[in-house]
């Protein structure tokens, strides 16, 4: 089946600084990547959603001058936060969706854990 | 509006035994599709079962089956014959259209599974 991965696993940083997230589709070609984010013993909220080669589509209430997608290829896009804050603490899993897709499969990535210290 | 609405915050059961975890949606489209996800504590997405708003039969696989009742607008999961190792959170989950692999996901508030020994 298809892959997706995130790097890193895990991520602690002090505040101010800003941190780089990268989901990468293994095997096929995203041409659409979704960003969600999980606080503790909550469910996923989606933050963003990037097609390739264009502007990501922010959801209403996520800062998109904070929150940085890039989606320059057809098996990365990267979530940068920048600037840091403690209440940016949370778990931020991507998914994806191939061009070639069956028609309603997405893949997750294992998140990434950020911390801010 | 919730979309997607799982009124269990936690559940119980034996091992061995069958469990049902409630999932109720609420869309004014035609075309839809529904999915369980089970999260472990390592936080990972794994997809459990998919069943579209046209499927005629209930979605089964493996020990896991989508109680499907349209016209109430359930999506209920089935699992028979738990195991230890099905303790974790189920989400339930929405996209609208269909053979649109490329639209996020709406999740439920998710239901935490104990299985007990």
């Amino acid at each position: 089946g298809a892959v997706v991965s995130q790097h890193p696993s895990w991520v602690i940083c002090k505040s101010g600084t800003s941190v780089k997230i990268e989901c990468r589709s293994l095997d096929f070609q995203a041409t659409t990547m979704f960003w969600y984010r999980q606080f503790p013993k909550q469910s996923l909220m989606l933050m963003a959603t990037s097609n390739e080669g264009s502007k990501a589509t922010y959801e209403q209430g996520v800062e998109k001058d904070k929150f940085l997608i890039n989606h320059a290829s057809l098996t990365l896009s990267t979530l940068t936060v920048t600037s840091a804050h403690p209440e940016d603490s949370s778990f931020y899993i991507c998914s994806a969706a191939g061009a070639l897709a069956a028609a309603d499969t997405q893949y997750f990535g294992p998140g990434t854990r950020l911390t801010v210290l | 509006a919730q979309k997607i609405t799982q009124t269990q915050p936690g559940m119980f059961v034996q091992e061995k035994e069958a469990v049902t975890l409630d999932c109720t949606y609420d869309t004014s489209d035609q075309s839809y599709g529904l999915f369980w996800y089970k999260q472990p504590s390592s936080g990972e997405m794994i997809f459990l079962i998919y069943q579209g708003s046209y499927d005629e039969q209930n979605a089964t696989e493996g020990r896991y089956s989508l109680n499907f009742q349209k016209a109430r607008k359930s999506a209920n999961l089935v699992i028979s014959a738990s195991q230890l190792g099905d303790s974790a959170m189920y989400f339930c989950a929405m996209r609208e259209g269909l053979g649109t692999g490329r639209r996020a996901l709406t999740f439920g508030s998710g239901t935490r599974l104990q299985v007990q020994p």
